[in-house]
């Protein structure tokens, strides 16, 4: 079936880093965009960034561009988010998710579970 | 950034009633090929939120009939025509028009 495990979250104090990765299965990855999304414990979700299909484009809200990188790796249906200089307001519930479209936003179809990052000294 | 802002914040609702959820962006979601960039989606309670409406209208594969999404420009408005126990969580409109995309900040849908 049709499915997106996160992993690679875990504590981290401040200004370190870490890298989140995303498996999929069960559909043509390297035909899919794809993106990340975070929520804060008792808050809405807040897209991170995003990769198109063949990781030639690359978008990132502001408060992370130039500390996370998204990146892919279509021979392995891997999705990855390298995230430096960790500030606490970074500490969320990261989901990778699927769009619909290859290339360009339009809505995310299938979500994983997430994987939690907490940055806290 | 496009601001999504999201009515009422709380909707307790009786099973069997309607409901509606509204939610207004700071610019108009009108793309230049004519379609409205604004989906919706539920988070229900320990889960990643799922799509339930997408460009405005549309209803995502194996959503029920009784979700409807409807709007243009600015203004859209979720509607479910009789509420089911299994529609409780929160509901969440999201553009993705403009970068960054971004979420209204949700309507919790409880029962009465």
């Amino acid at each position: 079936q049709v499915q997106l495990v996160e992993s690679g979250g875990g504590v981290v104090q401040p200004g370190g880093s870490l890298r989140l990765s995303c498996a999929a299965s069960g559909f043509t990855f390297s035909s899919s965009a794809m993106h990340w999304v975070r929520q804060a414990p008792g808050k809405g979700p807040q897209w991170v960034a995003f990769i198109r299909f063949d990781g030639g484009s690359e978008y990132y809200t502001d408060s992370v561009r130039g500390r996370f990188t998204i990146s892919r790796d279509n021979t392995q249906n891997m999705l990855y988010l390298e995230m430096n200089a960790l500030r606490g307001e970074d500490t969320a519930l990261y989901y990778c998710a699927k769009d619909i479209s290859s290339s360009w936003f339009e809505y995310m179809d299938v979500w994983g579970k997430g994987t939690t990052v907490i940055v806290s000294s | 950034d496009f601001v999504m802002t999201q009515s009422p914040l709380s909707l307790p609702v009786t099973p069997g009633e309607p409901a509606s959820i509204s939610c207004r962006s700071s610019q108009s979601l009108l793309h230049g090929n004519g379609k409205h960039y604004l989906d919706w989606y539920l988070q229900k309670p320990g889960q990643p939120p799922q799509v339930l409406i997408y460009l405005g209208s549309n209803r995502a594969s194996g959503v029920p009939d009784r979700f409807t999404g409807s709007g243009s420009g600015t203004d859209f408005t979720l509607k479910i025509s009789r509420v089911e126990a299994e529609d409780v969580g929160v509901y969440y409109c999201k553009q993705s028009l403009h970068v960054p995309l971004t979420f209204g900040g949700g309507t919790k849908v409880e029962i009465k």
